[in-house]
């Protein structure tokens, strides 16, 4: 059972473009969402986060938006850069239980110079 | 370096043989998890432990054991390994800070069973 659902496998998008990331979510009870970024050979690094009282997060060219009542989440990248280019994973947990993350599959970004 | 560190980096076994991944942190994080990382499937959580000696499954635990006598290492040992069991494994371990709640993870193992 995928619990998060994260779409497209897959974005090309050229530098200077957005970069959009979607997940949808079916446990209501999750309240902690992160978004992890991988470069090839390396483990995930957390990215951002955002807790469910809040609808958007900015920090720097990244932005999460939250929509509690879709069950959804996604990922802005502002002004994509080549550097970007990396697999990034949504999840998301529930704190009260070790924040026992369960990811989505997972999209591999790539930004064309 | 401060950090979690995973050894071996890259291995190849056959089938029906033990393996150990070694997994060590230096921080004293009270948190740490194994996941594999499989195309199309993300990471999935094979085991965690809040603390030494406390130890639960995850998604995926079946064919895996691991212990912790101590804080900084949390091992995973695969009792007889199997083609299924190929994949690449990554340790973490869990900081709350004023950030929020992070998964930090160690570089990864990249596990061939043939």
């Amino acid at each position: 059972q995928q619990q998060v659902k994260q779409s497209p496998q897959s974005l090309i998008v050229q530098k200077g473009g957005i970069s959009i990331i979607n997940c949808a979510y079916e446990n209501t009870a999750f309240d902690y969402f992160p978004w992890y970024q991988q470069f090839p050979g390396k483990g995930p690094a957390l990215l951002i986060a955002i807790r469910p009282d809040v609808s958007e997060k900015k920090e720097g060219r990244f932005t999460i938006s939250f929509n509690k009542s879709a069950k959804q989440f996604s990922l802005h990248i502002m002004d994509s850069q080549p550097g970007d280019s990396a697999t990034y994973f949504c999840a998301a947990s529930i704190q009260f239980y070790g924040n026992k993350l369960v990811f989505g599959a997972g999209t591999i970004l790539r930004v064309k110079s | 370096d401060a950090g979690i560190t995973q050894s071996p980096r890259y291995k190849i076994t056959e089938t029906g043989r033990q393996v150990t991944l070694m997994c060590h942190q230096t921080w004293s994080h009270s948190y740490m998890f194994w996941y594999r990382q499989d195309l199309g499937h993300g990471l999935r959580l094979i085991y965690y432990s809040a603390a030494a000696d406390i130890t639960d499954k995850g998604e995926v635990p079946d064919g895996y054991v691991v212990s912790r006598s101590k804080t900084e290492n949390f091992p995973l040992t695969l009792e007889s390994a199997t083609r299924s069991q190929t994949s690449v494994y990554f340790c973490a371990s869990r900081l709350e800070d004023t950030r929020g709640d992070t998964q930090y993870f160690g570089p990864g193992t990249r596990l061939t069973v043939l």
